[in-house]
């Protein structure tokens, strides 16, 4: 079936460094991806997310290139900051109605 | 901005209790989960539906039920409650048919069956 591996457990960084967190996927056709933030105490929210190959999604300085040949759809920020510190969820879209959602990835940036 | 509650926020239950856990939107979209969320595990899919009257069975429906009575509520019901349900739970609304389908939580239930 369909399902998304991403950078497992947590990830500590300092302010102002540079963030990747990896997400592969796998999936029959032709599934949107997303990436989902929750920060402490709130529901996942939105982040942004992809339809094609080779299309970017963006906001709030972070970044992903939805990439078939690899199957990949990593999340990147230049420079955290502290205020960035949360879950992080990669996901996929099917052509069902059903979200798939990564195992989550905790990251921690310190001042 | 679209808004999903749930309620209660907090909830402690007896094992062999039943519990019910409800959830509104006011986004007027057709779609609505349920998930819970587990260290390890991430967001698990329980139940779903397509509007009112319609339940679907997610990933792990076992041990849990749903009911759509109308497009803003959905509810979650766990007719014998096990130590095993103690998690935290998301309702979610959906906004587009298909692979687009972009998810609006609510903030949550942290249920503890002791």
């Amino acid at each position: 079936g369909d399902s998304v591996t991403q950078t497992e457990g947590q990830v500590a960084l300092s302010e102002e460094d540079f963030l990747t967190i990896h997400c592969n996927y796998s999936a029959s056709g032709y599934p949107a991806l997303f990436w989902y933030v929750q920060y402490p105490g709130e529901g996942p929210q939105f982040l942004f997310r992809a339809s094609r190959d080779k299309e970017k999604g963006s906001s709030r300085g972070f970044e992903a290139t939805y990439d078939k040949g690899t199957t990949s759809f990593h999340l990147r920020k230049a420079s955290v900051q502290e205020s960035d510190s949360a879950v992080y969820y990669c996901a996929l879209g099917p052509n069902t109605n059903k979200v798939v959602f990564g195992t989550g990835t905790r990251l921690q940036v310190l001042p | 901005e679209a808004a999903v509650t749930q309620s209660p926020r907090n909830k402690v239950a007896v094992t062999g209790g039943k519990v019910t856990l409800s959830c509104n939107q006011t986004n007027n979209h057709n779609n609505m989960y349920w998930y819970r969320q587990d260290t390890g595990h991430g967001l698990r899919l329980i139940h779903y539906s397509y509007g009112a009257g319609s339940t679907e069975k997610g990933d792990i429906p076992d041990g849990y039920k749903a009911s759509r009575p109308s497009q803003e509520n959905f509810s979650l019901i766990l007719e014998l409650a096990t130590p095993s349900q103690t998690s935290v739970y998301f309702c979610a609304s959906g906004d587009a048919e298909g692979r687009y389908e972009r998810l609006f939580f609510g903030h949550g239930t942290k249920l503890s069956v002791l």
